[in-house]
């Protein structure tokens, strides 16, 4: 099946900087996601981002599909940055589903 | 936005006891998925479905099964809880994208802890 791995998988910043997360994945998808899981254990999805860029206020990604990667950056973070991201991707093309595949995902704290 | 609702946030249930984990969403979603995660071994596909009484196995369905007797509702069975089954669960739905779907939604979770 289709590998995904992040870096790094340990992150430790001070308030206000900034950072990027990487997802770089084995084969073609057509579906490429960012998750942030906050503290109780939800999964918040960031962006849905097969191919392209996209911002969300302090947060941008870029997918390079032809290259197999994504990026999730990170700017003038803040501590309820703080959690695990995780990147997931699926390969399905069509109806149907196969279900996400994640990466280990990247464990980032922001310290005051 | 697409709301994914499971039914309880914590639950502890007793070693050999029939678990019922329910799931409900609320945009019409095609498909449905469960989910569980444990600290070194990531988040794993248990069983999934793309449409009403269907039903495919994910990468761990051993001890687990699932009903969608509605579009709406996916719930997993653990017919006879063991203590390795304590873990998180994750609930998801998505739509196809050439249906126009932008990803997946999951719900906020259910700790399980069999005892």
């Amino acid at each position: 099946g289709i590998q995904v791995e992040q870096s790094p998988p340990d992150l430790i910043l001070q308030e206000g900087a900034n950072s990027t997360l990487r997802c770089n994945f084995s084969d073609s998808v057509n579906n490429l996601q960012w998750f942030h899981q906050n503290p109780w254990g939800q999964l918040i999805n960031l962006f849905y981002i097969p191919s392209g860029t996209k911002q969300n206020g302090r947060l941008s990604a870029t997918t390079v599909a032809t290259e197999r990667y994504s990026l999730l950056y990170i700017s003038s973070s803040q501590t309820t940055d703080s959690g695990v991201y995780f990147c997931a991707v699926e390969q399905r093309w069509g109806g149907g589903a196969d279900g996400l595949t994640f990466g280990k995902g990247t464990h980032l704290i922001i310290q005051p | 936005d697409v709301k994914v609702t499971q039914s309880s946030r914590y639950l502890v249930k007793r070693t050999g006891e029939k678990v019922f984990l329910e799931c409900v969403q609320d945009m019409d979603h095609e498909n449905m998925f469960w989910y569980r995660q444990d600290p070194g071994l990531g988040l794993r596909l248990i069983y999934f479905s793309y449409d009403v009484k269907m039903k495919e196995k994910g990468d761990i369905p051993e001890g687990y099964s699932v009903s969608r007797e509605k579009k709406e509702r996916f719930s997993l069975i653990l017919e006879s809880a063991s203590t390795n089954q304590t873990s998180m669960y994750l609930c998801a739905s998505s739509l196809p994208p050439d249906r126009g779907g932008d990803g997946y939604t999951f719900g906020s979770g259910t700790r399980l802890t069999v005892v």
